[in-house]
């Protein structure tokens, strides 16, 4: 069973471009979840989702950045007009149900630059 | 709201040495624990978790007690090896929750 797939694992981007990052949840899962996490910090929640709908989004940032996963394929991150603060490795989780008992795996991450 | 806080890093062990990160949370309801390790450049990896108190996670040779009446689960390991070098991170959800919510990660060095 493949694990989490992310990609690209490295982007780099110039200020005021897109960054489009991708998330392949493990296989029977259809819970995803993505967190931010800056140099030298742990990691920041930002949106919940389950196929076709987000269940939580109280982590987004409310302008430039959207998530969606939809009903075939792998659920996408957008940033829109990067900024160097964006800057950051994007991790994607996975789980096939919510709540604690579930775990979440995790995939190696999407490393942002914004130059 | 939820929070967890780790034990201010840098580690730095001779090999064999005892290992502690402490790891206290704030939450409203009755979270499952979890520690997961990072090495460089990759993703998480859980290590261990609890779902209620008193429960024991272990894995490895590290272990951590959820304790409830304290609200830590601190991370111990008897005798660390090189191999160990990475950083930890202490987290919890909630029963009925999705998201996770992480401590800043305690980094470790193992030196030989």
């Amino acid at each position: 069973n493949a694990g989490v797939m992310q990609n690209p694992r490295h982007l780099v981007r110039r200020r005021g471009q897109e960054a489009r990052l991708r998330c392949s949840p493990m296989k029977g899962h259809s819970h995803v979840y993505w967190y931010r996490q800056l140099p030298e910090e742990g990691l920041k929640f930002m949106v919940y989702l389950q196929k076709e709908n987000i269940i939580d989004e109280s982590g987004m940032p409310k302008e430039r950045f959207s998530a969606e996963f939809p009903k075939e394929g792998p659920s996408i991150l957008r940033i829109q007009q990067v900024v160097r603060g964006d800057s950051a490795a994007y991790f994607c989780a996975s789980s096939p149900g919510t709540g604690g008992i579930y775990e979440q795996y995790f995939g190696p991450g999407t490393r942002l630059t914004v130059t | 709201g939820n929070s967890v806080t780790q034990m201010e890093g840098p580690v730095t062990l001779s090999e064999e040495a005892f290992l502690t990160i402490n790891c206290t949370y704030t939450a409203t309801g009755y979270p499952s624990l979890f520690w997961y390790v990072q090495y460089p450049g990759e993703g998480l990896q859980l290590l261990l978790k609890a779902t209620k108190a008193d429960d024991k996670g272990s894995n490895k040779g590290f272990e951590a007690t959820y304790r409830k009446e304290t609200t830590s689960f601190h991370l111990e390991k008897g005798s660390v090896q090189v191999s160990d070098s990475a950083v930890y991170f202490c987290a919890l959800r909630d029963t009925n929750a999705g998201k996770s919510t992480f401590g800043d990660g305690t980094t470790l060095t193992v030196k030989p």
